[in-house]
């Protein structure tokens, strides 16, 4: 079955960097594009990313555009989020999830929690 | 941007009562309207794609409907397990957005 496992979360201080990381298997990952979508505490989602399945476009949310960077390695079947200049607008549970027929996600993971805090 | 506008923000129900929930967008996003249910402490589950839709196990009580710039989804008679948060989204154009949700809480 579809897992998607994120990790690299944490407690990061204002202007920092973090990069998250998602694991996926049970499913051919080099021939799904890739979203990352956030949730700030008690609030609705936002998406952030997209990635082609061959890592040759990439979208973002203009809340992030500049700031983070989404990537994969399909020999690894990993996708990554690189998270720069981080602000407290950025605590959120990031989600990373798989693409359906471009744009829509069927499968999501549990999350990996991002806090940033002095 | 496509801006979506779920209403109402809170819809009060009881078990075995009709649920209707609205999504309005900024402009047409054609078919390419999801919806997603999202429980506490849990990540999103697909329920409908292309507006109508039902993803792999969702039950029949479930049904889109819509197109252009209005979309509905109907819970037919509610049980206690679809009290929970449901999102639409588009995917029709770059960035892709979410509504803000609907919160289909027990009465």
């Amino acid at each position: 079955q579809v897992e998607l496992v994120e990790s690299g979360g944490g407690v990061v201080q204002p202007g920092r960097s973090l990069r998250l990381s998602c694991a996926a298997s049970g499913f051919t990952f080099g021939r799904s594009g890739m979203h990352w979508v956030r949730q700030a505490p008690g609030k609705g989602l936002e998406w952030v990313a997209i990635i082609w399945f061959d890592g040759s476009k990439t979208y973002y949310a203009d809340s992030v555009e500049g700031r983070f960077t989404i990537s994969r390695d399909n020999f690894k079947n990993t996708l990554y989020l690189q998270l720069n200049s981080l602000g407290a607008e950025d605590t959120a549970i990031y989600y990373c999830a798989r693409d359906f027929r471009t744009g829509w996600i069927d499968y999501w993971g549990q999350g990996a929690l991002v806090t940033v805090s002095s | 941007e496509i801006v979506l506008t779920q209403s109402p923000a809170t819809l009060p129900l009881s078990p075995g009562e009709r649920a209707t929930l609205s999504c309005r967008a900024s402009q047409s996003v054609s078919s390419s309207l999801v919806w997603y249910q999202q429980k506490p402490g849990q990540a999103p589950r697909l329920l409908i794609y292309g507006v109508s839709n039902r993803a792999t196990g969702i039950p029949a009580r479930f049904s889109g409907s819509g197109s252009g710039t209005d979309f509905t989804l109907t819970i037919s008679s509610l049980e206690p397990e679809d009290f929970a948060v449901y999102y639409c989204q588009q995917g029709v154009s770059w960035p892709a957005t979410f509504g803000q949700g609907t919160k289909v809480e027990i009465k």
